[in-house]
Protein backbone atom coordinates (compact mmCIF):
# COMPACT_ATOMS: atom_id res chain seq x y z
CA UNK A 1 0.00 0.00 0.00
CA UNK A 2 0.87 3.39 -0.80
CA UNK A 3 2.77 5.55 2.19
CA UNK A 4 0.66 8.17 3.15
CA UNK A 5 1.66 11.81 5.57
CA UNK A 6 -1.31 13.30 7.77
CA UNK A 7 -0.67 16.14 10.29
CA UNK A 8 -0.74 14.65 13.82
CA UNK A 9 -3.14 16.78 14.82
CA UNK A 10 -5.87 19.99 13.73
CA UNK A 11 -8.30 21.75 15.89
CA UNK A 12 -11.25 23.22 14.51
CA UNK A 13 -14.15 25.35 16.12
CA UNK A 14 -17.70 23.76 16.34
CA UNK A 15 -19.83 25.07 12.98
CA UNK A 16 -16.86 25.54 11.18
CA UNK A 17 -15.43 23.39 8.45
CA UNK A 18 -12.70 21.07 9.14
CA UNK A 19 -9.89 20.74 6.19
CA UNK A 20 -7.60 17.61 6.76
CA UNK A 21 -5.11 16.69 4.26
CA UNK A 22 -3.40 13.92 3.33
CA UNK A 23 -0.08 13.20 1.05
CA UNK A 24 -0.08 10.05 -0.69
CA UNK A 25 2.52 10.61 -3.63
CA UNK A 26 3.28 6.67 -4.16
CA UNK A 27 -0.22 5.51 -4.40
CA UNK A 28 -0.92 2.94 -7.40
CA UNK A 29 -3.52 4.04 -10.40
CA UNK A 30 -5.94 1.31 -9.44
CA UNK A 31 -6.19 2.41 -5.72
CA UNK A 32 -9.15 4.39 -4.20
CA UNK A 33 -8.24 7.19 -2.05
CA UNK A 34 -10.13 5.90 1.10
CA UNK A 35 -10.63 7.77 4.28
CA UNK A 36 -12.59 6.23 7.98
CA UNK A 37 -12.42 7.83 11.49
CA UNK A 38 -12.22 5.84 15.04
CA UNK A 39 -13.86 7.73 17.77
CA UNK A 40 -12.46 6.97 21.02
CA UNK A 41 -13.00 3.18 21.96
CA UNK A 42 -14.54 2.25 18.85
CA UNK A 43 -14.40 0.63 15.57
CA UNK A 44 -13.15 2.51 12.77
CA UNK A 45 -16.35 4.17 10.75
CA UNK A 46 -16.44 4.69 6.51
CA UNK A 47 -16.37 7.87 5.83
CA UNK A 48 -16.04 8.38 2.09
CA UNK A 49 -13.53 7.05 -1.35
CA UNK A 50 -12.78 8.25 -4.52
CA UNK A 51 -10.89 7.31 -7.17
CA UNK A 52 -9.84 10.20 -9.69
CA UNK A 53 -13.41 12.84 -9.30
CA UNK A 54 -14.07 14.70 -5.80
CA UNK A 55 -16.78 12.95 -4.00
CA UNK A 56 -19.75 14.09 -1.76
CA UNK A 57 -21.67 12.15 0.53
CA UNK A 58 -23.72 12.95 3.48
CA UNK A 59 -20.80 13.00 5.66
CA UNK A 60 -18.10 14.85 4.07
CA UNK A 61 -16.94 15.75 0.81
CA UNK A 62 -13.45 14.52 -0.83
CA UNK A 63 -11.25 16.65 -2.78
CA UNK A 64 -8.66 14.71 -5.24
CA UNK A 65 -5.37 16.78 -6.49
CA UNK A 66 -5.41 15.90 -10.49
CA UNK A 67 -2.05 14.28 -9.83
CA UNK A 68 -3.60 11.97 -7.47
CA UNK A 69 -0.61 12.57 -5.18
CA UNK A 70 -2.78 14.21 -2.41
CA UNK A 71 -6.35 14.89 -0.96
CA UNK A 72 -8.34 16.67 1.59
CA UNK A 73 -11.12 15.35 3.21
CA UNK A 74 -13.64 18.36 4.38
CA UNK A 75 -16.11 17.92 7.39
CA UNK A 76 -18.51 21.31 6.29
CA UNK A 77 -19.66 21.81 9.71
CA UNK A 78 -18.29 20.09 12.21
CA UNK A 79 -19.20 19.22 15.67
CA UNK A 80 -18.43 17.87 18.73
CA UNK A 81 -19.02 14.42 17.61
CA UNK A 82 -16.96 14.70 15.16
CA UNK A 83 -14.14 14.35 17.19
CA UNK A 84 -11.82 11.16 16.21
CA UNK A 85 -8.57 10.24 14.21
CA UNK A 86 -9.02 10.42 10.83
CA UNK A 87 -7.16 8.21 8.78
CA UNK A 88 -6.24 8.42 4.78
CA UNK A 89 -5.88 5.10 3.31
CA UNK A 90 -5.04 4.16 -0.54
CA UNK A 91 -6.63 0.78 -1.13
CA UNK A 92 -7.78 -1.32 -3.91
CA UNK A 93 -9.47 -5.01 -3.27
CA UNK A 94 -10.29 -7.01 -1.27
CA UNK A 95 -7.58 -7.11 1.07
CA UNK A 96 -6.89 -5.81 4.67
CA UNK A 97 -6.48 -2.03 5.40
CA UNK A 98 -3.19 -0.54 6.73
CA UNK A 99 -3.16 2.32 9.02
CA UNK A 100 -1.15 4.54 9.55
CA UNK A 101 -0.96 7.52 12.93
CA UNK A 102 -3.78 9.36 11.11
CA UNK A 103 -4.56 12.82 12.11
CA UNK A 104 -6.65 13.67 15.55
CA UNK A 105 -9.21 16.20 15.52
CA UNK A 106 -10.07 18.07 18.27
CA UNK A 107 -13.23 19.90 17.41
CA UNK A 108 -13.44 22.79 20.31
CA UNK A 109 -16.87 24.40 21.53
CA UNK B 1 -23.41 1.22 5.22
CA UNK B 2 -23.00 -2.53 5.67
CA UNK B 3 -23.30 -3.28 9.44
CA UNK B 4 -20.59 -5.36 11.09
CA UNK B 5 -21.47 -6.60 14.82
CA UNK B 6 -18.66 -8.17 17.45
CA UNK B 7 -19.65 -9.72 20.50
CA UNK B 8 -18.76 -9.29 23.76
CA UNK B 9 -18.17 -5.48 23.43
CA UNK B 10 -15.52 -5.71 26.76
CA UNK B 11 -14.63 -9.08 28.76
CA UNK B 12 -12.50 -9.73 32.00
CA UNK B 13 -10.50 -12.60 32.52
CA UNK B 14 -8.53 -14.69 34.53
CA UNK B 15 -4.84 -15.03 33.21
CA UNK B 16 -4.61 -18.54 31.94
CA UNK B 17 -8.31 -18.63 30.79
CA UNK B 18 -9.81 -18.42 26.92
CA UNK B 19 -11.99 -15.75 25.66
CA UNK B 20 -13.85 -16.18 22.09
CA UNK B 21 -15.03 -13.10 20.39
CA UNK B 22 -16.98 -13.66 17.75
CA UNK B 23 -17.47 -11.30 14.59
CA UNK B 24 -20.84 -10.94 12.25
CA UNK B 25 -21.45 -8.90 9.03
CA UNK B 26 -25.30 -8.60 9.29
CA UNK B 27 -27.01 -7.85 6.12
CA UNK B 28 -24.23 -8.88 3.84
CA UNK B 29 -21.93 -11.76 3.34
CA UNK B 30 -18.65 -11.92 3.70
CA UNK B 31 -15.95 -14.89 2.69
CA UNK B 32 -13.07 -12.96 4.26
CA UNK B 33 -12.97 -11.11 7.28
CA UNK B 34 -9.96 -8.92 9.13
CA UNK B 35 -8.66 -9.71 12.78
CA UNK B 36 -6.93 -6.31 14.48
CA UNK B 37 -5.89 -5.34 17.29
CA UNK B 38 -5.04 -2.06 18.94
CA UNK B 39 -2.83 -1.34 21.98
CA UNK B 40 -3.23 2.36 23.81
CA UNK B 41 -2.41 5.45 21.86
CA UNK B 42 -1.09 2.92 18.67
CA UNK B 43 -2.86 2.37 15.00
CA UNK B 44 -5.04 -0.70 14.31
CA UNK B 45 -2.25 -3.53 13.88
CA UNK B 46 -3.59 -6.26 11.28
CA UNK B 47 -3.46 -10.02 13.16
CA UNK B 48 -5.29 -12.09 10.49
CA UNK B 49 -7.66 -12.59 7.61
CA UNK B 50 -10.09 -15.39 8.05
CA UNK B 51 -10.96 -17.00 5.30
CA UNK B 52 -14.84 -18.58 5.21
CA UNK B 53 -14.18 -22.51 4.35
CA UNK B 54 -10.29 -22.32 4.85
CA UNK B 55 -7.38 -21.50 7.47
CA UNK B 56 -7.13 -18.33 8.50
CA UNK B 57 -3.49 -16.62 7.18
CA UNK B 58 -1.86 -14.83 10.21
CA UNK B 59 0.79 -11.99 10.14
CA UNK B 60 4.34 -12.69 10.88
CA UNK B 61 4.41 -12.45 14.93
CA UNK B 62 1.54 -13.37 15.54
CA UNK B 63 0.93 -17.04 16.92
CA UNK B 64 -1.88 -18.77 15.10
CA UNK B 65 -1.43 -21.39 18.33
CA UNK B 66 -3.13 -18.78 20.13
CA UNK B 67 -5.24 -16.98 18.53
CA UNK B 68 -7.57 -19.22 16.69
CA UNK B 69 -9.57 -18.07 13.98
CA UNK B 70 -12.56 -19.71 12.80
CA UNK B 71 -14.66 -19.09 9.82
CA UNK B 72 -17.66 -21.32 9.99
CA UNK B 73 -20.33 -19.46 7.65
CA UNK B 74 -20.33 -16.85 5.41
CA UNK B 75 -22.19 -14.25 8.07
CA UNK B 76 -19.75 -14.92 11.31
CA UNK B 77 -15.93 -15.38 11.80
CA UNK B 78 -14.89 -16.08 15.57
CA UNK B 79 -11.28 -15.40 17.31
CA UNK B 80 -10.44 -17.42 20.25
CA UNK B 81 -7.49 -15.61 22.65
CA UNK B 82 -6.54 -19.18 24.36
CA UNK B 83 -4.03 -19.18 27.90
CA UNK B 84 -5.09 -15.67 27.77
CA UNK B 85 -2.29 -13.27 29.74
CA UNK B 86 -2.15 -9.63 30.87
CA UNK B 87 -0.05 -8.57 27.49
CA UNK B 88 -2.98 -10.03 25.44
CA UNK B 89 -4.97 -7.05 26.94
CA UNK B 90 -6.54 -5.26 24.29
CA UNK B 91 -8.95 -3.79 21.71
CA UNK B 92 -9.99 -6.20 19.13
CA UNK B 93 -11.64 -5.10 15.85
CA UNK B 94 -12.92 -7.20 12.94
CA UNK B 95 -13.43 -5.86 9.63
CA UNK B 96 -15.25 -7.33 6.37
CA UNK B 97 -15.14 -6.05 2.68
CA UNK B 98 -18.64 -5.46 1.16
CA UNK B 99 -18.84 -4.77 -2.18
CA UNK B 100 -20.79 -1.31 -2.88
CA UNK B 101 -20.54 -0.30 -6.34
CA UNK B 102 -17.41 -0.53 -8.38
CA UNK B 103 -15.12 -1.19 -5.16
CA UNK B 104 -14.71 -3.04 -2.06
CA UNK B 105 -15.84 -0.94 0.88
CA UNK B 106 -14.36 -2.38 4.47
CA UNK B 107 -16.98 -2.03 7.31
CA UNK B 108 -15.50 -2.52 10.87
CA UNK B 109 -17.03 -3.60 14.25
CA UNK B 110 -17.36 -1.83 17.14
CA UNK B 111 -14.18 -3.65 18.85
CA UNK B 112 -14.16 -6.06 21.91
CA UNK B 113 -12.09 -4.46 25.02
CA UNK B 114 -9.99 -7.43 26.32
CA UNK B 115 -8.85 -7.32 29.69
CA UNK B 116 -6.56 -10.16 31.26
CA UNK B 117 -5.96 -9.81 35.07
Amino acid sequence: DAKTTQPTSMDCAEGRAANLPCNHSTISGNEYVYWYRQIHSQGPQYIIHGLKNNETNEMASLIITEDRKSSTLILPHATLRDTAVYYCIPHTGRRALTFGSGTRLQVQP
Amino acid sequence: GAVVSQHPSWVICKSGTSVKIECRSLDFQATTMFWYRQFPKQSLMLMATSNEGSKATYEQGVEKDKFLINHASLTLSTLTVTSAHPEDSSFYICSAPSTAGETDTQYFGPGTRLTVL
